[in-house]
């Protein structure tokens, strides 16, 4: 059962536009969230994170949003260039589990 | 610092063959990590270590091994390779539990 959910597997959006992406979680314990960018033939690398103390933190061009009440994280990326072009992945450490990641969600920006 | 780097970068082999996979970190963390992502699903953590000399499971362990001698070092092994375990295999690195994670390039390896 996932425990961090990426329902939308795809996002296409304009250079210069706003991208959201969204992550859900089932587990209310969960007190501390991190996205992660991954290129292809290329690990992931750490992006973002936020703490259930915030309900938001912001850097640079990316901000991350926390609605614990609804179990749900969305992570801006305002504006939005050809280079934000990667799967992001929304990850959560989980008990005895150093961290739990979601699908993923791969991100196109359109020049 | 060359962070996290991974051996070999491609692999293919036979049904019942093994391997070990290379891992090494030069940030002198304590924690590491083993993880495979299988294509359109996220990571799966397979082993990690806390320490030199302390490893545990993750959620899917089966059918792999590890050990941590050194700080540095982390090799996975795959014991009796099965086409289920074709797949992308990234190890990391951390300085504690909570926190990012910094992962190598990874190990594309396939069962045929």
């Amino acid at each position: 059962d996932q425990q961090v959910k990426q329902n939308s597997p795809s996002l296409s959006v304009q250079e210069g536009r706003i991208s959201i992406l969204n992550c859900d979680y089932t587990n209310s314990m969960f007190d501390y969230f991190l996205w992660y960018k991954k290129y292809p033939a290329e690990g992931p690398t750490f992006l973002i994170s936020i703490s259930s103390i915030k309900d938001k933190n912001e850097d640079g061009r990316f901000t991350v949003f926390l609605n614990k009440s609804a179990k749900h994280l969305s992570l801006h990326i305002v504006p939005s260039q050809p280079g934000d072009s990667a799967v992001y992945f929304c990850a959560a450490p989980s008990g005895n589990t150093p961290l739990v990641f979601g699908k993923g969600t791969r991100l196109s920006v359109i020049a | 610092n060359a962070g996290v780097t991974q051996t070999p970068k491609f692999r293919i082999l036979k049904i019942g063959q093994s391997m070990t996979l290379q891992c090494t970190q030069d940030m002198n963390h304590n924690y590491m990590y083993w993880y495979r992502q299988d294509p359109g699903m996220g990571l799966k953590l397979i082993y990690y270590s806390v320490g030199a000399g302390i490893t545990d499971k993750g959620e899917v362990p089966n059918g792999y091994n590890v050990s941590r001698s050194t700080t540095e070092d982390f090799p996975l092994r795959l014991e009796l390779a099965a086409p289920s375990q074709t797949s992308v295999y990234f190890c990391a690195s951390s300085e504690g539990t909570v926190g990012s994670q910094y992962f190598g390039p990874g190990t594309r390896l396939t069962v045929t």
